[in-house]
């Protein structure tokens, strides 16, 4: 299975802040993703991160507050922009396409609060 | 909802008892996968199934699927304290795109 870090492991931030997670998996994989999942709730897919081209976006979610990079086949970074007390969660990054092709892995996650 | 639903909701037996979570859906699958997540860290995976597959086994695990009633079960036999976490189901539709949808979740509590 695909080992998969992610940094910071957990903050607190001020409203109207940004922070950058960062999401790095120790070999090349076809997919990435990036999860939100509020307190108590199940996961949201945010996007996927297209490497080399923008993200793709689902329903409910822009790049403008959430914008995605992914310069490589085995990094990533989720920014959270101007930041509210709504988006304190937890921030996964999963991968697919790597060892074991169906299969998605999933990262440690970065728990979020914000003030 | 494009969420499954999962039930029960929450689960509290005693160690050495099976639990048994559900997993229901709408539309068609590739596949369905189940995951534990302790404590609101990241996700472990436990099992993939196939959509032409009807049920996998994985140690103290056993994962069934009914895609005609759109269904799949998670049964942990001989459960431990240890195994205390959230459950929840994950299916890929069948639209080509790696898309996992969630399910609501089982949080199971197992009591020395």
């Amino acid at each position: 299975s695909a080992v998969i870090s992610q940094k910071p492991s957990r903050d607190i931030c001020q409203r109207g802040t940004s922070l950058t997670i960062q999401c790095q998996v120790d070999s090349q994989v076809t997919m990435m993703f990036w999860y939100r999942q509020q307190p108590g709730q199940s996961l949201t897919l945010i996007a996927t991160a297209n490497q080399g081209s923008e993200a793709t976006y689902e329903s409910g979610f822009v790049i403008d507050k959430f914008p995605i990079s992914r310069p490589n086949l085995t990094f990533s970074t989720l920014t959270v922009s101007n930041m509210s007390p709504e988006d304190s969660s937890i921030y996964l990054c999963s991968v697919a396409g790597g060892i074991g092709t169906d299969t998605q892995y999933f990262g440690p996650g970065t728990r979020l609060t914000v003030l | 909802s494009q969420q499954g639903e999962e039930d029960p909701q929450a689960l509290s037996i005693q160690e050495g008892e099976n639990a048994t979570m559900n997993c229901s859906y709408k539309t068609s699958i590739n596949n369905l996968q189940w995951y534990r997540q302790n404590s609101g860290r990241g996700l472990v995976h436990l099992i993939l199934i196939r959509s032409n597959e009807r049920e996998k086994h994985s140690g103290r695990l056993r994962v069934t699927l009914d895609t005609s009633k759109k269904s799949s079960s998670l049964l942990i036999t001989a459960s431990r304290a240890a195994d205390t976490a959230s459950y929840f189901c994950a299916r890929l539709p069948n639209t080509g795109f790696q898309k996992l949808v969630f399910g609501t979740g089982t949080r199971l509590l197992v009591s020395p």
